[in-house]
């Protein structure tokens, strides 16, 4: 099993660019999320999903949109690019339901937006 | 408030040594789960070790021990043994079981640095 996949791992975006973040997981989870890194803040969360069809914003959802047609597949879209958004972005995927099923993340893209 | 408190943004173990890491929550929600992470260079997230709000006993996975105090809302990591590929970011998280997006909320980490 691969587990949860992103791609890409580094991407730098002009301010006003977009671009999709792509997540991937094979372990047949309902549950995925996006979070964001930065120094000192830990993790945020920007937006999940509870299965195919359903989204919802998380803590910091402003200038991101995602999408869950599958179950495999949670992208993340950047609209217009700004610095703020220089970040690693984390996508994370586990079983629905059980209060202590551990989030699995994937390996993180760092985004710089200059 | 923050949800999540590391009050160590950095640490120095010597190898094998024990060292504690430093975790506070802030819930009135009964029941919850506390989970720690660790981050290597390299950048992944590691899951080590989970504490349910109604288990009786502190988790333990191997060299990884949770020193849960529910009174005092503490949930301290405990790494036995310290190696020099402990050396990293540490991260405490909680989830309430009323929370809307089963959202993770993350503390602010500690870097732990093991030196030989």
């Amino acid at each position: 099993n691969a587990g949860v996949t992103q791609t890409p791992k580094f991407q730098v975006l002009k301010t006003g660019q977009s671009m999709t973040l792509q997540c991937a997981q094979d372990m047949n989870h309902e549950y995925m999320s996006w979070y964001r890194q930065d120094p000192g803040m830990g993790l945020r969360l920007i937006h999940y999903s509870v299965g195919a069809g359903i989204t919802d914003q998380g803590e910091v959802p402003n200038g991101y949109n995602v999408s869950r047609s599958t179950t495999e597949d949670f992208p993340l879209r950047l609209l217009s690019a700004a610095p703020s958004q220089t970040s690693v972005y984390f996508c994370a995927s586990r079983i629905q339901g059980a209060l202590g099923s551990p989030l699995h993340f994937g390996n993180g893209t760092r985004l710089t937006v200059t | 408030a923050q949800k999540i408190t590391q009050t160590q943004p950095g640490m120095f173990v010597q190898e094998k040594e024990a060292v504690t890491l430093d975790c506070t929550y802030d819930t009135s929600d009964p029941s919850y789960g506390l989970f720690w992470y660790k981050q290597p260079s390299s950048g992944e997230m590691i899951f080590l070790i989970y504490q349910g709000s109604y288990d009786q006993q502190n988790a333990t996975e191997g060299r990884y021990s949770l020193n849960f105090q529910k009174a005092r809302k503490s949930a301290n990591l405990v790494i036995s043994a310290s190696q020099l590929g402990d050396s990293a970011m540490y991260f405490c998280a909680m989830r309430e079981s009323d929370n809307a997006g089963n959202m993770l909320t993350f503390g602010g980490g500690t870097r732990l640095m093991v030196k030989p």
